[in-house]
């Protein structure tokens, strides 16, 4: 069983449009993540999410909207995509918003046209 | 400014040999350290953790240092293999109270036959 999983693993648009990236846990952890990668392979945080509230919001545009319909998943959504947003997403997930191991999904390699 | 340093070039090593990684810091005072291991088109995956009230930790092969006042933790891998190459990541606490992890941007390590 995959632990944290990610749809879709690949996502090929053009600018302007919107899009939706998945992400469910299997854990029974109470607190979730949404990092970028970008092509230097730099890994920032975006967004954390514990029990459904955000508790982390970085200086991400506003056109990322992260939803956490509950504490098993936590979806990323972008309106007017922009060629600058093209990087691997990432969710995590960890047990609380402690000191705590994260346990990351595979990853979406969104590519903006 | 905070910053977080990590060797940009690969490390190349012959297999047997003890990997040493450094990860430096500035303008943080992070309450733990954590190491990940994050492989060509996969999720980084968590190894290490270590507080700033210990000196070291060890898990099998690995062990990691954290010397607060160098500013600075180092990651070992002794009897290395070629199954060890991969890209390391270091990731402090980034302060506010709950867990942002602050990524460096990574070393990757070459392990050869």
């Amino acid at each position: 069983d995959t632990a944290v999983s990610q749809t879709p693993k690949y996502l090929v648009t053009q600018m302007g449009n919107d899009k939706s990236i998945k992400c469910e846990q299997n854990l029974g952890h109470d607190t979730m993540y949404w990092y970028k990668q970008d092509s230097k392979k730099f890994l920032k945080i975006m967004f954390s999410y514990n029990n459904k509230e955000l508790i982390i919001n970085e200086t991400v545009p506003n056109r990322f909207s992260p939803k956490s319909p509950d504490k098993a998943h936590l979806n990323l959504h972008i309106n007017s995509l922009e060629l600058g947003d093209s990087a691997v997403y990432f969710c995590a997930s960890s047990q609380d918003n402690r000191a705590n191991e994260q346990y990351f999904g595979p990853g979406t390699r969104l590519t903006v046209t | 400014s905070q910053k977080i340093e990590q060797n940009s070039e690969a490390l190349n090593i012959q297999e047997g040999k003890t990997a040493t990684l450094t990860c430096n810091y500035t303008n943080y005072s992070p309450a733990y350290l954590q190491w990940y291991r994050q492989d060509p088109g996969r999720g980084p995956v968590f190894l290490l953790l270590i507080r700033e009230n210990e000196k070291e930790k060890r898990k099998e092969r690995l062990k990691v240092t954290f010397d607060t006042t160098l500013k600075q933790s180092l990651f070992h891998i002794t009897a290395s293999q070629p199954a060890d190459s991969a890209t390391y990541l270091c990731a402090l606490e980034g302060g506010t109270g709950f867990q942002k992890l602050v990524f460096g941007t990574g070393t990757r390590l070459l392990v050869s036959p």
